[in-house]
């Protein structure tokens, strides 16, 4: 298995540009996860789904972000417009359905910055 | 305060024994676990210990739980220049599941020659 494919690996985008970050999660996982990690404020939880089905989005920073599932294969991130204090690694992370062993399998990350 | 908490940098020296502290307050997890974040990448499962279990060894890795003081610690023997990295503690849901993990803010271990 190939893993969580995330894209694009960095992404450099002035202010006020909008910003998609995709995710292809692990064949057979039922959950999905959206983090960004900051220097100031560690790893946050923007928002998870499971069975493509948004569950908890109360770490969206803001009505900026936006975040879609449409199939089990593919979400998105997505940032309109960008602002400076966006920049970050967003990471995505998927996980096998409830009741086992928990452990959620990271992608390499998208570095955003926002200039 | 914050629900897992964990020292921000740790250094020590090649060969010694790293040992990173967490304490966390919701005494109800299932399990706890340690995640690693190596430089440029994701994060990844290192180790667990489930919360009916004190100890855990696993090879150079030592896992100690003290669930009457909230305590987790890790122990890392014979620290070698690969295990430079950021290693998060983080708390299970008390069921289990996928959904209910609560991360640390992570531990920068920095090795010296």
């Amino acid at each position: 298995d190939a893993g969580v494919i995330q894209s694009p690996r960095h992404e450099v985008t002035e202010m006020g540009q909008e910003v998609t970050l995709r995710c292809k999660p692990i064949s057979g996982h039922d959950y999905l996860f959206w983090y960004r990690q900051t220097m100031m404020r560690g790893l946050e939880l923007l928002i998870y789904f499971n069975n493509n089905v948004p569950i908890d989005d109360s770490g969206m920073p803001e009505d900026r972000f936006s975040a879609k599932m449409p199939n089990a294969s593919f979400s998105t991130l997505k940032i309109q417009p960008s602002e400076p204090r966006d920049s970050a690694v967003y990471f995505c992370a998927s996980s096998p359905r409830q009741g086992r062993l928990y452990e959620q399998y990271f992608g390499p990350g998208t570095r955003l910055t926002v200039t | 305060g914050e629900d897992v908490e964990q020292s921000l940098f740790l250094s020590v020296r090649e060969g010694d024994s790293s040992v990173i502290n967490c304490t966390y307050t919701d005494s109800s997890s299932t399990y706890l676990y340690w995640y690693k974040q190596e430089p440029g990448a994701g994060l990844q499962l290192l180790t667990y210990i489930f919360s009916n279990m004190d100890m855990k060894q696993d090879q150079r890795l030592t896992v100690l739980l003290n669930k009457k003081d909230k305590h987790l610690s890790l122990r890392i023997a014979d620290t070698q220049t690969g295990d430079s990295a950021i290693y998060f503690c983080v708390r299970g849901a008390p069921g289990g599941g996928a959904d209910g993990l609560t991360f640390g803010k992570g531990t920068h271990l920095i090795i010296q020659p």
